[in-house]
């Protein structure tokens, strides 16, 4: 069973732009949630959706956004990026019965 | 959320067994506890989950006392492939879905 697929891996824009993340979660499940990994902030929960609605939204601003399509993958995006968005984007998928999150690699988005 | 405090790192020689403990002191009766690794640059990986008492997978074990204010991963026999960085996490992402928050972690290193 192929796992949690994240595109792209790497990513460089500047200032201003956005970006848009792409998530595959493994097969069969319909709960995708993204996380982005800075080293001083850690870990932190930036959205979850379930049957393409948003279930559960972390404390980030309206730059951040997210959508899933019907095959559940999903996408986030974000607008006029600045510096301090440079991270580790996650994306983790589950069953709605199961208690276990499957995360991807990650894109790890740097932005100059 | 319950909040979790667990040491932000620890430092071990191959072949011994480490303990991490993990302080969750206002867990819900809901809330499952679980142990995730994550190696630089890749998402989180699940170790051991448990609810109560003692759960013993192939790579580690997970004890829980009664209370369930605390559990400890414990790590037998550690490699030095076992450096990586281990969260504590405590939480339910059945029902109301993914509300689940990463701590600090501890970054565990294992030296020859």
């Amino acid at each position: 069973k192929a796992g949690v697929t994240q595109t792209p891996r790497y990513l460089i824009k500047t200032r201003g732009q956005q970006v848009t993340l792409s998530c595959s979660p493994i097969s069969g499940h319909r709960s995708v949630s993204w996380y982005q990994q800075t080293p001083g902030q850690g870990l932190q929960f930036l959205f979850e959706y379930f049957s393409e609605t948003q279930r559960n939204k972390g404390n980030f601003p309206g730059r951040f956004s997210g959508r899933q399509f019907s095959n559940s993958r999903s996408e986030m995006n974000v607008s006029t990026l600045e510096l301090g968005d440079s991270a580790l984007y996650l994306c983790a998928s589950s069953l709605p019965t199961a208690e276990k999150l499957f995360f991807g690699s990650g894109t790890q988005l740097s932005v100059l | 959320l319950a909040k979790t405090t667990q040491p932000i790192s620890m430092d071990s020689y191959e072949g011994q067994e480490v303990n991490i403990t993990c302080s969750h002191n206002n867990i819900a009766t809901n809330d499952y506890i679980t142990w995730y690794q994550q190696f630089p640059s890749q998402g989180p990986r699940f170790i051991i989950q448990g609810y109560k008492t003692k759960v013993t997978n192939e790579v580690a074990s997970l004890f829980i006392p009664a209370d369930r204010k605390s559990s400890t991963l414990s790590l037998p026999r550690v490699s030095l492939s076992d450096t990586a960085v281990y969260y504590c996490l405590v939480g339910s992402i059945t029902g109301g879905g993914n509300k689940l928050t990463f701590g600090t972690g501890t970054q565990l290193k294992v030296e020859l």
